[in-house]
């Protein structure tokens, strides 16, 4: 069964500090993967694609990498902001345009 | 583009009337997704269409659920009758079905609460 994981389910930082949010996925043919962050309220919004080739791809201050062997990925947020306190979800698609959607990090930020 | 429209933004509604969400995809996407979330499912979809025909409906959770989309432009969710586990925020999202990075542009939502 195709299947996405994330971890942790949820985080807490101090603003300023960094993190890494992790997802393990099953899907099969895996033809990219997305991270989707979603703030509360509203719909979730895509940061970052990254196809099998890709090993790292970044967005300002996130940077996702993936490792197409071992089917996992983490999304690395640096110098966090109060506006990264959002959900972060992993999102893994087919050749045959099926999504796949992980069940999200919770991250909030504090000052 | 005002990307995807869902209306309406909130609904409140008692157990066992009807319930009807809108959703109007961006402009020129074929490819319409109905997704349900909650805190303890995460997002689901319910059903998913390809030039306003339904492709995969598996995730539609009973008979109670029913989804249309009679135009390129349009499409509606509708719950009849409604139950209190119905309550969750109702999203619509849209992609071009050419788009070889797949991105689905998701609307703001609905948040139904079923009392």
């Amino acid at each position: 069964k195709n299947q996405v994981e994330q971890s942790p389910q949820s985080l807490i930082i101090l603003e300023g500090k960094n993190c890494t949010l992790q997802c393990n996925y099953t899907v099969s043919p895996f033809s990219n993967l997305r991270w989707y962050k979603q703030d509360t309220g509203r719909g979730p919004v895509s940061l970052t694609i990254m196809t099998f080739s890709e090993n790292t791809k970044s967005n300002g201050r996130y940077t996702a990498t993936l490792d197409a062997d071992t089917k996992q990925s983490s999304l690395h947020i640096t110098a966090s902001q109060l506006s990264d306190s959002a959900s972060y979800i992993c999102v893994v698609i087919t050749n045959a345009g099926k999504s796949t959607f992980g069940d999200g990090t919770t991250l909030t930020v504090k000052p | 583009d005002a990307g995807v429209i869902q209306s309406p933004r909130h609904e409140v509604t008692e157990m066992g009337q009807e319930v009807t969400l809108r959703c109007k995809p961006i402009s020129g996407h074929n490819s319409l997704f109905w997704y349900r979330q909650t805190m303890m499912r995460g997002l689901e979809l319910l059903i998913y269409f390809n030039n306003n025909v339904p492709i995969d409906d598996s995730g539609m959770p009973e008979d109670r659920f029913s989804a249309k989309m009679p135009n390129a432009s349009f499409s509606t969710l509708k719950i009849q009758p409604s139950e209190p586990r119905d309550s969750a925020v109702y999203f619509c999202a849209s992609r071009r079905a050419r788009d070889p990075g797949y991105e689905q542009y998701f609307g703001p939502g609905t948040r139904l609460t079923v009392t």
